[in-house]
């Protein structure tokens, strides 16, 4: 069955520093979207960035992913790390099969971002 | 933006108990979603539901849950006999049609002594 990695459980950086989460994924469906949540903690779990073009980059509130088929990666990236970047942060796949839609979700990276 | 609220946010229950969970979705989503989330593990697909009916279930989804949506109010997820291996957060999830972003709750922590 289809299945998301996110490699990394806990990710600690030093606000200021690039952050990079890893994501990848396997599903034998042509036809994927790539997405990343992120659930603050007592918060229900949002939509940060979703992408379902090869090799085109995505931006939201200054994070960004580039989906690329050839290596099943979604990374999320973000160029300097904020305080208020600390949550959990889930990668999903979601393929279309038979009409059903049911989004798989990775374990979750958690990032600390402390000063 | 769109809610989804779930209540409660915490129940405990005596393992053997029935238990409800109740979802109210984003008013003009027309599919709900429940996932189990362990803790320290990941959230997993319990079931969907649209139209009225179950459009698809995990291996998680044991005999003793139930799903339903009585006449568009909450959207429920029923446990009956709860047992130990209950005990997680289940998160409900709401999508308007042809559009694939789902609107997730808060989370009901529920906790089976």
């Amino acid at each position: 069955g289809d299945s998301v990695t996110q490699t990394e459980g806990l990710v600690t950086l030093t606000e200021g520093l690039p952050v990079m989460l890893n994501c990848t994924y396997q599903t034998i469906y042509s036809n994927a979207f790539l997405f990343w949540y992120v659930h603050y903690l007592n918060e229900s779990p949002w939509l940060l960035l979703r992408s379902s073009t090869d090799n085109k980059r995505t931006e939201h509130q200054g994070f960004h992913a580039t989906l690329h088929k050839s290596s099943s990666s979604f990374h999320l990236q973000k160029s300097s790390a904020q305080l208020s970047d600390s949550a959990l942060y889930y990668c999903a796949l979601s393929v279309t099969s038979g009409g059903n839609y049911k989004p798989t979700f990775g374990k979750g990276t958690s990032l600390v971002v402390h000063p | 933006g769109p809610k989804v609220l779930q209540i409660p946010s915490h129940q405990i229950i005596d393992m053997g108990q029935m238990v409800t969970l109740n979802c109210d979705p984003v008013s003009n989503h027309l599919y709900f979603y429940w996932y189990k989330q362990i803790l320290g593990q990941q959230m997993e697909f319990l079931v969907n539901f649209y139209n009225g009916k179950v459009m698809e279930k995990s291996k998680l989804f044991k005999d003793q849950f139930s799903v339903e949506r009585p006449d568009g109010s909450y959207f429920t997820l029923k446990i009956q006999p709860t047992a130990l291996e209950d005990s997680a957060v289940y998160f409900c999830a709401s999508r308007w049609d042809c559009q694939n972003t789902l609107y997730f709750g808060a989370g009901t922590r529920l906790s089976v002594l």
